[in-house]
């Protein structure tokens, strides 16, 4: 069974230019999640998906980011403009959502390293 | 809030000894899951352990067990047996069971092993 894929693995823009990050997740997975690390911080949590619907966009830090789930199956991450502290790695991760909350293991991809000059 | 706190930054370890990596939580929650990653070098994030608040028993996957004391907060990590392959950072998160299923992580401890 193939893992989470996410494309491209790294991209390097400069200030206000646009970048769009795809994540494929497992195939079967209602759930899919956005996270990022910026700078040897924290993971912290962006968004969550159940199929095409957000059902959690509290970690979104503005409106310079925009992510869909077109149809239920990939997502795109669009940061436009991106701004320097946009730079990080950028993880997406999926889950099947049939058991309960807590035992709904998070499956992450390898993660889009984006550089913002 | 939840907070996951993890105060080795870095830790070093001989090749077929025992490792324990530290993880400490905070949450008002009463059933919430606990998660250990390991991430190396290649960048992706690899689950490996999990453990239920509810669960009575301490959680094991082959060499990981998860050293869980509920009273005290603490989810730490035990790798048996290390090996080379084991260098990696290690993340320990966790769920509170609200509905969100946001995962809240900690700093991560980078382990080396030496042979």
């Amino acid at each position: 069974e193939a893992g989470v894929t996410q494309f491209p693995s790294h991209s390097v823009i400069e200030k206000g230019q646009t970048v769009t990050l795809r994540c494929d997740p497992i195939s079967g997975h209602d759930n899919l999640y956005w996270y990022r690390r910026v700078m040897g911080k924290e993971i912290k949590f962006l968004l969550h998906f159940v199929k095409e619907s957000k059902q959690d966009e509290s970690g979104m830090p503005n409106n310079r980011f925009l992510a869909e789930r077109t149809g239920g199956t990939y997502s795109t991450l669009k940061v436009q403009p991106a701004e320097l502290e946009d730079s990080g790695v950028y993880f997406c991760a999926s889950s099947p959502g049939r058991l309960g909350a807590a035992t709904d293991t998070q499956y992450f991809g390898p993660g889009t390293r984006l550089t913002v000059l | 809030a939840q907070k996951i706190t993890q105060t080795q930054p870095g830790m070093f370890v001989q090749e077929k000894e025992a490792v324990t990596l530290d993880c400490t939580y905070d949450t008002s929650d009463q059933s919430y899951g606990l998660f250990w990653y390991k991430q190396p070098s290649s960048g992706e994030m690899i689950f490996l352990i999990y453990q239920g608040s509810y669960d009575e028993q301490n959680a094991t996957e082959g060499r990981y067990s998860l050293n869980f004391q509920k009273a005290r907060k603490s989810a730490n990590l035990v790798i048996s047996a290390s090996q080379l392959g084991d260098s990696a950072m290690y993340f320990c998160a966790m769920r509170e069971d609200t509905g969100r299923r946001a995962l809240t992580f900690g700093s991560g401890t980078r382990l080396q092993v030496q042979p």
